[in-house]
């Protein structure tokens, strides 16, 4: 079926250390994955992308692992900060859907200064 | 600021009546998405309009219709409101480039109580 999941509900992590926020996708069939960061009171924002062609793609702090053999998206957030503090969502789109994304239910990160 | 405008930030009505939420999307954006947030449901796609017309559906349910105007701001008109609609309504908006990457840019949402 169409679900995408969240492995942990809840991360904790202290100011400075690397966070890492999973996810794990049913359908085989996604080819594109993205990373949302929502912070209180606001809409989802982008972080990353990557598509089912790539393994890895990085950004600024941020780099995103997919692995389709175990159907797993995980966001790497180095030196993580205080304005880390968010809920994290992933999304999986499925390119004959246009732009539909299916989101996953959402990790909340705290950052401990 | 992602350039997407949905008023009213807050709306707390009645069960049994109906609302109207509006969306403006960023500037030279032809696609309106709309979503839902809740809390058992998380975000839920509902229905996409381009350019006017309707694109794409989703969980949408009867009781709730859309529509995207020629100055392509959107409105999303949920009626009979129940308990259970009470929710964080999205909109996002896109330049329709059609390619798998296309970038969504949400607005603040509309916090919609049902009582």
């Amino acid at each position: 079926g169409e679900s995408v999941g969240l492995h942990l509900p809840t991360l904790s992590v202290q100011e400075g250390d690397n966070s890492i926020i999973n996810c794990a996708y049913s359908n085989s069939a996604s080819d594109y994955f993205i990373w949302y960061k929502q912070e209180s009171g606001k809409g989802p924002q982008f972080i990353i992308d990557i598509r089912s062609n790539m393994d890895k793609r990085q950004g600024q702090r941020v780099t995103v692992l997919l692995n389709k053999t175990v159907k797993h998206l995980s966001l790497q957030i180095a030196a993580t900060q205080p304005g880390d503090s968010a809920v994290y969502f992933c999304a999986e789109k499925f390119n004959n859907q246009g732009g539909k994304l299916i989101f996953g239910q959402g990790t909340e990160l705290s950052v401990k200064p | 600021d992602s350039g997407v405008t949905q008023t009213p930030k807050h709306l707390i009505t009645a069960t049994g009546q109906r609302v109207t939420l509006r969306c403006s999307p960023r500037s030279g954006d032809l696609s309106v998405y709309w979503y839902q947030q809740s809390l058992d449901q998380g975000l839920q796609f509902l229905i996409q309009y381009y350019n006017g017309e309707e694109r794409a559906k989703g969980n949408i349910l009867e009781r709730f219709s859309a529509q995207q105007f020629p100055d392509l701001h959107s409105e999303l008109n949920l009626s009979s409101l129940e308990l259970g609609d009470s929710a964080l309504y999205f909109c996002a908006s896109s330049v329709p480039t059609g390619a798998l990457d296309e970038k969504l840019f949400f607005g603040s949402g509309t916090q919609l109580s049902v009582l």
